[in-house]
């Protein structure tokens, strides 16, 4: 069961663009969720973080919102760059989850172009 | 510190081998994980430690899998008798102990396995 969903596999967008990456969660246990970066032949890197208490997290060119009704968050890149070409996974835990144990969605391959 | 290192980064066994990997966490990091990611899918959830204890086991670790920390250092995931469906990136997590901190995990750049 994917507790986690990032829907879009995929996004392309212009070099100065904004990049809006969506995710969805089914678990109204979760209430920490993160934002990782994926280079390939890398691990992941973990890139922003935000609890449930917060409804918004910003960080240099990097936003997460978080809408808990909607169990819905979305990271926000302003501007973007070629450089932030990578796989971006969402990932959630909380209460009830082995502590620290994150489940991650399947990721979107996010290409910026000049 | 030059952040979670994992050995191999490539391994290519034949069905029914064991194999044995190492991950080597930041050194003042107490916890470890382990995840493993498959052809278009995020990282699962193996298991983890707390300095030397394994303290939760993924459904996904069956019985031929095995993990130690011995030391409460570096940590080594063995798979006996590997089968094709093992093939995957096997990725070493590890993050300090306290507060939201736990959540916050480094990654290894993984090790690749391939059964043949």
């Amino acid at each position: 069961d994917q507790q986690v969903k990032q829907n879009s596999p995929s996004l392309s967008v212009q070099e100065g663009r904004i990049s809006i990456l969506n995710c969805d969660y089914t678990n109204s246990m979760f209430d920490y969720f993160l934002w990782y970066k994926k280079y390939p032949a890398e691990g992941p890197t973990f890139l922003i973080s935000i609890s449930s208490i917060k409804d918004k997290n910003e960080d240099g060119r990097f936003t997460v919102f978080l809408n808990k009704s909607a169990k819905h968050l979305s990271l926000h890149i302003v501007p973007s760059q070629p450089g932030d070409s990578a796989v971006y996974f969402c990932a959630a835990t909380g209460r009830g989850s082995t502590l620290g144990r994150l489940y991650f969605g399947r990721g979107t391959q996010l290409t910026v172009w000049p | 510190d030059t952040g979670v290192s994992q050995d191999p980064r490539h391994k290519i066994t034949k069905r029914g081998q064991n194999v044995t990997f190492r991950c080597d966490p930041i050194s003042e990091h107490n916890r470890l994980y382990w995840y493993r990611q498959t052809l278009g899918q995020g990282p699962e959830f193996l298991t983890y430690f707390q300095n030397e204890a394994q303290l939760e086991k993924s459904r996904l670790l069956s019985d031929r899998f095995s993990a130690e920390r011995p030391k409460g250092s570096f940590s080594t995931l063995e798979i006996q008798r590997t089968e094709q469906g093992d093939s995957a990136m096997y990725l070493c997590a590890s993050s300090l102990g306290a507060g939201t901190s736990v959540y916050e995990q480094y990654f290894g750049p993984g090790t690749r396995l391939t059964v043949t």
